[in-house]
């Protein structure tokens, strides 16, 4: 059984373009919630998708969008970059009545120049 | 969800037991103790978690005071692939919400 998997890996922008990242939740797993990890910080919540809606939100601004599909899978976008979202970016997921056990990807590091 | 306190780093011995504190003295009585480690260049993985009776499984032990305020996760045997930073997340055990990370604790377990 595949655990989260997220891709790209690895992902070099310049500032003012955009970026898709994408995230395959664990078999089974409903709900998908994005982190963003800047270096030698712990991951802040950006938000959740749950029946393809976004149901909670972080402290992010409006550039950060997301998208859940039929699926479960999810996408994170964020567009105009700007050097200060270079990040670890986490993808977690999680099911039903045990939300508070999230499932983590190994991340997208993202390098903004 | 109450604020926890972690020391910033800890060592241990491998083959020693690891034990990591943790601070919440504003926690709530239904408020759970959650514990997350992320090892280097992987995403937070799930420990353990407790409300106030003590817990076991096959990764660590926690510990939850009797009053509550503060609890210890135990790793029996340390070994050095533990290197990681340990997180304690406190919170309730309901709905779809957000994990709220702190700096936890960074664990170096020597040789």
């Amino acid at each position: 059984d595949a655990g989260v998997t997220q891709s790209p890996t690895h992902l070099i922008k310049t500032r003012g373009q955009q970026v898709t990242l994408r995230c395959s939740p664990k078999s089974g797993h409903d709900t998908v919630s994005w982190y963003q990890q800047a270096l030698g910080q712990g991951p802040q919540f950006i938000f959740q998708y749950y029946e393809e809606e976004e149901r909670q939100r972080g402290n992010f601004p409006d550039r950060f969008s997301g998208h859940q599909f039929p699926n479960y899978s999810s996408e994170l976008n964020v567009n105009a970059l700007l050097l200060g979202d270079s990040a670890l970016y986490l993808c977690a997921s999680s099911f039903g009545g045990q939300q508070n056990i999230q499932y983590f990807g190994a991340g997208t590091r993202l390098s903004v120049l | 969800d109450a604020k926890t306190t972690q020391p910033p780093s800890m060592d241990c011995a491998e083959g020693r037991a690891a034990n990591l504190p943790c601070n919440h003295s504003t926690i709530s009585g239904n408020e759970y103790v959650y514990w997350y480690r992320q090892i280097h260049s992987q995403g937070p993985q799930y420990i353990i978690h407790g409300l106030k009776n003590n817990e076991t499984n096959e990764m660590a032990s926690l510990i939850i005071t009797e009053d509550r305020k503060s609890s210890t996760l135990i790793l029996p045997h340390a070994t050095l692939r533990d290197t990681a930073v340990y997180y304690c997340i406190v919170r309730v055990d309901t709905g779809r919400r957000a994990l709220t990370f702190g700096s936890g604790t960074r664990l170096q377990v020597q040789p």
